[in-house]
């Protein structure tokens, strides 16, 4: 009975480098949420996706980032020419299929992406 | 930008009671009232979610005021394992959370 899975836990990048961080929502799960959480501060919500489609990508950054939850595999956030400023924990969480007001999001443990 | 407000810190002592305040005076009628807590180095984790009627479950109780413009969660007797900040979130049709600066708890041993 797994949790929602994140890997990897740390993620160590360059300035210019990529980051990939992975999100195994909670088996059945088909709704995915990407936070992300700058030191000492609170979490800003990113990206809301549904197999194979982005819902609400209102908190996403207009460059170097994307995101995607393809119909097999987990999803992933995508990083491209990381900045010292990316540096932060990302977490994903996962909702079941009915969408609402009621429903409970599980998150993940989070990967702390560090660039130097 | 978040629509609640909360205290940014509290202290309570080991197995006592713990109530933190929740003010939401721009609530709508279909907002429910989630708690999340996030315990050092975690992911947040639920706790509660009401929408106008006090809520009970393992963890936490939730009062809710009659005129829904303030809640309280309530751990009936807090542990260490319970320091965190802990989120008083309003959540409408949209699925994303917003998440405030919530309310860091600290627990005296």
């Amino acid at each position: 009975n797994a949790g929602v899975m994140q890997n990897p836990r740390h993620l160590v990048r360059r300035r210019g480098q990529e980051a990939r961080l992975r999100c195994s929502p909670v088996k059945g799960h088909s709704h995915v949420y990407w936070y992300r959480q700058l030191p000492e501060e609170g979490l800003k919500f990113m990206v809301y996706l549904q197999k194979e489609n982005i819902i609400d990508e209102s908190g996403m950054p207009k460059e170097r980032f994307s995101a995607e939850f393809p119909k097999e595999g987990p999803s992933i956030l995508r990083i491209q020419q990381v900045v010292r400023g990316d540096s932060a924990a990302y977490f994903c969480a996962s909702s079941p299929i009915v969408a609402g007001s009621t429903d409970t999001q599980y998150f993940g443990p989070g990967t702390r992406l560090t660039v130097l | 930008d978040a629509k609640t407000t909360q205290p940014n810190s509290m202290e309570s002592n080991e197995e006592e009671p713990v109530h933190l305040p929740c003010n939401h005076s721009t609530i709508s009628g279909t907002d429910y009232i989630h708690w999340y807590r996030q315990l050092p180095s975690q992911g947040p984790e639920y706790v509660i979610h009401g929408l106008t009627s006090n809520v009970n479950n393992r963890m936490a109780s939730l009062a809710i005021a009659e005129d829904r413009k303030s809640s309280t969660l309530i751990l009936h007797r807090a542990t260490l394992r319970d320091a965190a900040v802990y989120y008083c979130i309003l959540r409408d049709r949209d699925d994303k959370i917003i998440f405030g600066k919530g309310t860091r708890l600290h627990i005296l041993p």
